[in-house]
């Protein structure tokens, strides 16, 4: 079936630096990508949804300067979270689409979570 | 706007007992509506989704659903929970199979020997 590589699995890192996140879609195209935030004993909060080759869609009160989303091919998409700080960190997981067909996997495909844990 | 509701934060039940998660949503049309299941520290899995016809939806893992529209429901039930099903459950609500989903709060599954 559809997967989604999501790496780094989880990550540190100090205070001020930045870090990437990437999604791939291994053997379908992503035209859609939903990036969601999820805090510790809370729900999923959608940050963004980008498709591929435009500009990403935020979602209110998501600092677009602050997460860059870039999706420039089909089958991956990234999330690079800048200067990043304590409150930063979080469980951030991203899934993909496939337009017009809701019979794979509810039509998303999850990839499998970054934990970042900024110090 | 789109909404979920899932009234019950933590829930916990025997093993063999029957479990149901309650899920309310809100929408202005007709939802597509998913159940997932999320093991700690990890990605979520699709037990179960609802897009057209048949209310009572069958998933994996043993875990059925029913939509009712005239109770803005989806809840989600097992006649007997294993051990094993212990994880954190979320509802959540689309307008297509493919847009964006909006998230309930999540219900934490425990289950006691």
């Amino acid at each position: 079936g559809a997967v989604v590589s999501q790496h780094p699995s989880w990550v540190i890192c100090k205070s001020g630096t930045s870090v990437k996140i990437e999604c791939r879609s291994l053997d379908f195209q992503a035209t859609t990508m939903f990036w969601y935030r999820q805090f510790p004993k809370q729900s999923l909060m959608l940050m963004a949804t980008s498709n591929e080759g435009s500009k990403a869609t935020y979602e209110q009160g998501v600092e677009k300067d602050k997460f860059l989303i870039n999706h420039a091919s089909l089958t991956l998409s990234t999330l690079t979270v800048t200067s990043a700080h304590p409150e930063d960190s979080s469980f951030y997981i991203c899934t993909t689409s496939a337009r017009g067909d809701g019979s794979r996997s509810g039509g998303y495909t999850f990839g499998s979570g970054t934990r970042l844990t900024v110090v | 706007a789109q909404s979920v509701t899932q009234p019950d934060i933590h829930i916990t039940v025997s093993e063999g007992a029957s479990l149901e998660l309650r899920c309310n949503y809100s929408y202005g049309a007709t939802p597509y509506l998913f159940w997932y299941v999320q093991s700690p520290g990890q990605g979520l899995q699709l037990l179960l989704k609802y897009f057209s016809g048949d209310t009572l939806v069958q998933g994996i893992k043993g875990f059925e659903a029913e939509f009712k529209r005239s109770q803005s429901s989806f809840n989600l039930r097992k006649p007997s929970v294993h051990w094993s099903d212990a994880a954190e459950y979320f509802c959540a609500v689309g307008g297509t199979s493919y847009g964006k989903l909006t998230f309930g709060q999540g219900t934490i599954l425990t289950v006691h020997p």
